[in-house]
């Protein structure tokens, strides 16, 4: 695509509930990333993906995180039992390689949890 | 852990005058990047620096890279409303990209 796609924009969930979070990177970048980022705070790095690989899943805050992508292409961030100190705005980013050169950002998927 | 420390956290300017923000790394980088957030908006890559002494020009944006490569800058000459959001560096750091904390500036007209 022209840009790396986040869906959804909005999500608003009830506290313990489960959601996933979409990214579409631009077609042909190797390189995927999460971030979080709340309101008026910085941005807080989650994972990479190099092709399919998740080298290093330190990031993610706890262990209902998860994320994966298949096929090279697309991911998934998922939340499982969702805290209402998870609401933030998560943005995903794709570059053509891992650590190399400009990052492009999604718009975001803004989540909140009630 | 090893941290990149962005100052100031808040810059107000009246518009005309000059802006700068700080990066700080206590180890050696092998390069940075900066990026500028529109609020509402997403980060937008700017530039990136490699070469220890570097500085780069973008119209009134000049960007440094220290010669010790563990600290960088981004100066704005007469700030306008347009450069209103909030500049981040962003540094490889351990196996992952680490943003700065970020400097928001807001521009009085």
């Amino acid at each position: 695509g022209a840009g790396v796609s986040q869906s959804p924009s909005n999500k608003v969930t009830e506290k313990g509930k489960d959601v996933e979070l979409r990214c579409d990177p631009i077609s042909g970048h190797t390189a995927l990333y999460w971030y979080r980022q709340s309101l008026g705070q910085g941005l807080e790095f989650l994972i990479y993906f190099q092709g399919n690989s998740a080298p290093d899943k330190s990031g993610l805050p706890s262990d209902r995180f998860s994320a994966e992508r298949t096929g090279g292409s697309v991911s998934t961030l998922t939340i499982q039992r969702t805290q209402q100190e998870d609401s933030a705005v998560y943005l995903c980013a794709s570059s053509l390689r891992l650590f190399t050169g400009e990052l492009f950002f999604g718009e975001g998927s803004r989540l909140t949890v009630l | 852990g090893q941290q990149v420390m962005q100052i100031p956290q808040y810059q107000h300017v009246q518009e005309g005058e000059d802006f700068t923000t700080y990066c700080n790394s206590s180890t050696t980088l092998s390069n940075i990047q900066w990026y500028k957030q529109r609020p509402g908006g997403h980060p937008v890559f700017l530039i990136q620096l490699v070469k220890s002494g570097e500085v780069k020009k973008q119209k009134r944006l000049t960007f440094q890279f220290g010669e010790a490569k563990k600290n960088s800058s981004l100066h704005i000459t007469a700030t306008q409303t347009t450069d209103v959001g909030t500049y981040f560096c962003a540094v490889n750091q351990g196996g992952k990209l680490i943003f700065g904390q970020g400097t928001e500036l807001s521009v009085k007209p």
